[in-house]
């Protein structure tokens, strides 16, 4: 089962930052926060991944809380093309598969 | 980034048939390929582990003599669907691991996914 949940969908208005938020409050000390988005009828792709620093890329940014049960990924200015279902996943580095849960369908609107 | 392709990208089949799905890291070797399938908005649900040169891992309710899985060497596994049904469209995606991956950086990488719809 995934680790984490977050909301079902949310909305976000063009040129604006999106925040996504996630919970997983039973996170390990050595699992990492991976972000995945899916755009429609794609594969899943990488957006970023941290343990427990904040981290940034060219993508977006990832904010997690000094106790690591949750975090928030920031799209810092949403275009059209950023609508998809955004996957936060726990897992350790190396480990096995991703389990994906149902995602955030994040809308952004023009 | 690493990239990681599948072909064909859309099939349809009759049903009966057997359908083979490939998957391939084209710039870095996988000793493991991970296949997933999804159905209509619902999420990626995974299937099996493939490792190069061994037999493959499937997950509790996935059917290995219906989902064979061959992963000969470390750039290529490959899914066949034997015997396809209607109930077996879905969108099958597949992940690979970098061998070559260290320290803190992202290993593994998915590819674009294969459409399958059986008539």
């Amino acid at each position: 089962d995934a680790k984490t949940t977050q909301p079902t969908s949310m909305d976000c208005a063009e040129g604006r930052a999106a925040n996504l938020p996630c919970n997983h409050s039973t996170i390990s000390g050595n699992e990492y926060v991976y972000w995945y988005r899916q755009i429609h009828s794609q594969g899943p792709q990488y957006i970023i991944h941290g343990l427990k620093n904040n981290e940034t890329n060219e993508m977006a940014s990832l904010i997690i809380t000094e106790d690591r049960k949750s975090s928030t990924l920031i799209l810092p200015h949403a275009t059209l093309r950023d609508t998809a279902v955004y996957y936060c996943i726990v897992r350790v580095v190396y480990g096995q598969n991703f389990v994906f849960g149902p995602g955030t369908r994040l809308s952004v609107l023009p | 980034g690493a990239v990681v392709s599948q072909h064909p990208s859309w099939v349809i089949c009759k049903s009966g048939t057997s359908v083979k799905i490939e998957c391939r890291s084209l710039d870095f070797q996988a000793t493991t390929m991970f296949w997933y399938r999804q159905f209509p908005k619902q999420s990626l649900m995974l299937m099996a582990t493939s490792n190069e040169g061994s037999k493959a891992t499937y997950e509790q309710g996935v059917e290995k003599d219906k989902f064979l899985i061959n992963h000969a060497s470390l750039t290529l596994s490959t899914l066949t669907v034997t015997s396809a049904h209607p109930e077996d469209s879905s969108f099958y995606i597949c992940s690979a691991r970098d061998l070559r991956a260290s320290g803190e950086h992202n290993e593994q990488f998915f590819g674009p996914g294969t459409r399958l719809t059986v008539l």
